[in-house]
């Protein structure tokens, strides 16, 4: 079983929609959980951090984390043609100087005008 | 712009040669990790420094290496290389002790033919 599991999607969406994205883990020392956006050809970007469970919202992002049940989740309301792009979950079990991040394989979002 | 800038952006070689990729972090970050993505695999840790130092190995072979320099870029050697090594390879940074999040740069696409 892989660490980290990501549904790779492709999934698509007309804009507007609410789009949920998720991720299941089985290493319960994970505590750190980060989403990454990714366009084609590029690095990826952070979008958002969480340090343990509970839920964080940025603009149209929100990020909820359950460690009980070892699931994370992005939700994007209103979502935009430029929020086309493959979303990656990542996930550390350290901080500091001995980060390391796990990531998922990432999901291919597709948001039609 | 992450900040982290990445060096060259494409590669073409042949198997078996060796090539050098270069990353020089955002100002003032100690740490640099080097990342390799592939479709199969998605992002894989390869190796972490801090300040000049190894401080966490992941899944990199042994004919790959890396070091980081006193003004704090680093450089990702790939030796003997065959076609499977055909991949993106990133590198990251992120600040001090107290890590809140890493910044990717745009990578160097690598194709071995």
């Amino acid at each position: 079983q892989k660490e980290v599991e990501q549904d790779p999607g492709p999934l698509s969406v007309p804009e507007g929609a609410i789009v949920s994205l998720n991720c299941t883990y089985s290493n319960s020392a994970f505590q750190y959980f980060m989403w990454y956006r990714q366009y084609s050809r590029k690095g990826p970007e952070l979008l958002m951090y969480t340090y343990s469970s509970g839920n964080k919202e940025d603009g149209r992002f929100t990020a909820q984390v359950d460690k009980s049940s070892k699931y994370i989740s992005l939700f994007i309301r209103d979502s935009q043609p430029s929020d086309s792009a493959t979303y990656l979950c990542a996930m550390s079990d350290s901080g500091g100087s001995n980060y390391k991040l796990t990531f998922g394989k990432g999901t291919l979002l597709t948001v039609n005008p | 712009d992450s900040g982290v800038t990445q060096t060259p952006k494409h590669l073409i070689t042949a198997t078996g040669q060796r090539v050098t990729l270069r990353c020089s972090p955002r100002s003032g970050d100690l740490s640099v990790y080097w990342y390799q993505q592939s479709l199969d695999q998605g992002l894989q840790f390869l190796i972490q420094y801090y300040n000049g130092e190894e401080r966490a190995k992941g899944n990199i072979l042994e004919r790959f290496s890396a070091q980081q320099f006193p003004d704090l870029h680093s450089e990702l050697n790939l030796s003997s290389l065959e076609l499977g090594d055909s991949a993106l390879y990133f590198c990251a940074s992120s600040g001090g002790q107290a890590l809140t999040e890493a910044f990717f740069g745009q990578g160097t696409r690598l194709t071995v033919v």
